[in-house]
């Protein structure tokens, strides 16, 4: 089993909808948790650590559920320019653990 | 403006011959990783790096070799004896391995076998 999963989409959405991503993990031990953000061709730049209560910033809004082992982010009033590939990733003791990454386009 | 610097951009290898990839970071960061990026099977880790004269093995190390003589720096080799290495590297940097406050990343050497 993967130790982070994410479904890799693609999810092709309007301009202003909403859209929620998930990523589960396998090691309930692990302690942090990151969504970036890599355009195409490019590196990967941090979105927004997620923390136990959840956080938001703008129109991004993360979540974790520690019961169930997964993180969540929700973008509200999509833009254009939220077209990417979003990655989740998990602190688990040294380690750092990468989803494939979740594909979104924000359609005009 | 501190930073991560990786280089070259674009990196073309003949069959059999060993090339470096440069990383260099000011961040003043102590840990320094290496990870490439196929596609569809997300970054996965080469080396690691958590001091200066230490690294270890990440999951896919086998025709690979670093070193850390320098903090700022991690070069990278690709050997001749990775079979398929065609693919996109990145390098990135914490502040401390344990403390998961996230990475930051340089913009990747696209590597292409010719």
């Amino acid at each position: 089993r993967k130790e982070v999963e994410q479904d890799p989409g693609p999810f092709n959405v309007p301009e202003g909808a909403t859209v929620a991503f998930n990523c589960t993990y396998s090691n309930s031990a692990s302690q942090s948790f990151f969504w970036y953000r890599q355009d195409c061709r490019k590196e990967p730049k941090l979105l927004m650590s997620v923390y136990s209560s959840g956080n938001e910033d703008g129109r991004f809004t993360a979540q974790l559920n520690r019961a169930s082992q997964y993180i969540s982010l929700l973008i509200r009033d999509s833009k254009l320019s939220d077209s990417a590939t979003y990655l989740c990733v998990v602190n688990s003791g040294n380690q750092f653990y990468f989803g494939t990454g979740t594909s979104l386009t924000v359609i005009p | 403006d501190g930073g991560i610097t990786q280089s070259p951009k674009y990196l073309f290898r003949k069959e059999g011959q060993n090339v470096t990839l440069s990383c260099e970071q000011n961040l003043n960061h102590d840990a320094m990783y290496w990870y490439r990026q196929d596609p569809g099977q997300g970054l996965r880790l080469i080396y690691y790096s958590q001091i200066v004269n230490d690294f270890q093995k990440g999951d896919i190390a086998e025709g690979y070799s670093v070193s850390r003589e320098k903090k700022e720096s991690f070069p990278l080799t690709v050997t001749s004896a990775q079979k398929n290495p065609t693919a996109f590297y990145l390098c990135a940097s914490s502040i401390d391995r344990s403390r998961g406050r996230g990475y930051t990343f340089g913009s990747g050497t696209r590597l292409t076998v010719v």
